[in-house]
């Protein structure tokens, strides 16, 4: 059985400060690592895709990073946010391109 | 609008009695996936879909069925639901396997 683990499972934050959180995933039959932000009454929205070992990607405050060697990647948000409040997921795809194992997320919350 | 809808969006029914919850997408994707939500537990994947007529299961497929028939259509088939089957059921598509997903807004099923 794949595992896919998130931590920590929960994360309180101040406003404007940065924070990161890790998914770790098998380092054997990888095709993709996906990052999905998912705010509370809505649906999981994609944030990243990952694929490369060392890939690293940037969208606004947000980043995240990639090993597939030790299995893991991280998720950055500098100068969190009240925006930012939401569960964060990570994603592995199977080398098969098919299963898909999400971790049980990161919910951040920002206090004002 | 690009979307995935699934309907119902809320359904309270009795052990035993079949439902089908529908899922179609306008966006032309080749790889359709249901998932149900527990707490604590993340999102699970029920099955998915390569293409069309090609299904297989995911982590947890006992008491579901699907069919894909049609690129478009989706649909999850509990024949006898039962209490552990109650459950927020996600929806999502993307243009192939191993690419992001977009998802539907979920159904919240209650089987009493």
């Amino acid at each position: 059985i794949l595992n896919v683990e998130q931590s920590p499972q929960s994360l309180h934050v101040q406003e404007g400060d940065s924070t990161n959180f890790t998914c770790s995933f098998p380092s054997s039959n990888f095709y993709a690592l996906h990052w999905y932000r998912w705010e509370t009454a809505k649906s999981p929205e994609a944030l990243f895709v990952m694929t490369l070992n060392g890939d690293e990607k940037k969208k606004g405050r947000i980043s995240a990073t990639l090993n597939t060697k030790e299995g893991y990647s991280y998720l950055y948000i500098k100068g969190s946010q009240p925006e930012d409040s939401a569960t964060y997921l990570c994603a592995f795809i199977t080398s098969s391109a098919s299963k898909i194992i999400f971790g049980s997320g990161t919910r951040l919350s920002i206090r004002p | 609008e690009a979307q995935v809808t699934q309907n119902p969006r809320y359904l309270i029914t009795v052990t035993g009695k079949k439902l089908t919850v529908t899922c179609s997408q306008n966006m032309n994707h080749e790889y359709m996936s249901w998932y149900r939500q527990d707490p604590g537990l993340g999102l699970r994947q029920i099955y998915y879909s390569m293409n069309v007529e090609v299904t297989d299961k995911g982590d947890v497929p006992e008491g579901y069925k699907v069919s894909r028939k049609e690129k478009r259509n989706f649909p999850l088939i509990l024949e006898s639901p039962s209490p552990n089957q109650t459950s927020l059921y996600f929806c999502a598509s993307s243009i192939e396997g191993g690419q992001p997903q977009h998802f539907g807004d979920g159904t919240r099923l209650s089987i009493l």
